[in-house]
C-alpha cells in the first residue's frame, strides 16, 4: 500500500538544479516525509527528513507544500554523483521502524 | 565515523552450505535493523535488536534463518542450509534509541546461492 507516488525517472546536465517531486495525499499529521537515494551496490543513504517547515542540509533542500499532501527535494548544482533511485517515504516518530520503500525515481545525471 | 560496516561484501555459497553475515553499527547507535534486498520483493524487514535485545523477528524466516547481537559492537545473520531463493543483499541499518529515530544503512552483503 504505497502511500507516496513518485515519477518514474528524470533526468538532468551537470551543474543544474533539480526538482525531485513527491505526492502524499493521504499523509496524517504525526507523518514525517523521509528521503533516501540508493546507488547499485550500496545501501539506502539517508538525504533528509521534513515534518512541516522546509529543511535544508548539506545534501538538499527539502519544500513541502503547506497542507502537506506533497513535498519536493531540492539538488544545486547536481553532479554524476547524485544520480541515484531517489526514494520518499513516510513515516511516524514512534514504533514506525521497518522501512519500506517503493520503485522511487530514477535521477540521471548528463555530464 | 566509518558508518554502518557489514562484511563480507559478497558471498557465494553452494545450496546447503552456511552463510553468516556480519554487521558493525554506527558507534553509540543502540538499535539494529537487518533487512533483504531484492529485485523483485524490495526490502523486506527481517529483525531489530535494541539495546543487544531482540525486539521483532517478525521478517525472518522461521527455519534456517537466526540473528544475534552478542555485544553493542556488532550483529550477526546467520543462514543455515542456503538456497538458491535466499539470494539477495542483505543490509543492516543502525539507529540511536530505534523505533521512530532515522536509520542508517551499510552498504550490504550481495548473497548468491548456486
Amino acid at each position: 500500500d504505497a502511500k507516496t507516488t513518485q515519477p518514474d525517472s528524470m533526468e538532468s546536465t551537470e551543474g543544474e538544479t533539480v526538482h525531485l517531486p513527491c505526492s502524499h495525499a493521504t499523509i496524517s499529521g504525526n507523518e514525517y516525509i523521509y528521503w533516501y537515494r540508493q546507488v547499485p551496490l550500496q545501501g539506502p543513504e539517508y538525504v533528509t527528513h521534513g515534518l512541516q517547515q522546509n529543511t535544508t542540509n548539506s545534501m538538499a533542500f527539502l519544500a513541502i507544500a503547506s497542507d502537506r499532501k506533497s513535498s519536493t527535494l531540492i539538488l544545486t548544482h547536481v553532479s554524476l554523483r547524485d544520480a541515484a533511485v531517489y526514494h520518499c517515504i513516510l513515516r511516524v516518530n514512534t514504533g514506525n521502524y521497518k522501512y519500506v520503500f517503493g520503485a522511487g525515481t530514477r535521477l540521471k545525471v548528463i555530464a | 565515523n566509518a558508518g554502518v560496516i557489514q562484511t563480507p561484501r559478497h558471498k557465494v555459497t553452494g545450496k546447503g552450505q552456511e552463510a553468516t553475515l556480519w554487521c558493525e553499527p554506527i558507534s553509540g547507535h543502540s538499535a539494529v535493523f537487518w533487512y533483504r534486498q531484492t529485485i523483485v520483493q524490495g526490502l523486506e524487514f527481517l529483525t531489530y535488536f535494541r539495546n543487544q535485545a531482540p525486539i521483532d523477528d517478525s521478517g525472518m524466516p522461521k527455519e534456517r534463518f537466526s540473528a544475534q547481537m552478542p555485544n553493542q559492537s556488532h550483529s550477526t545473520l546467520k543462514i543455515q542450509s542456503t538456497q538458491p531463493q535466499d539470494s539477495a543483499v542483505y543490509l543492516c541499518a543502525s539507529s540511536w534509541g530505534g523505533d521512530g529515530d532515522t536509520q542508517y544503512f551499510g552498504p550490504g552483503t550481495r548473497l548468491l546461492v548456486l
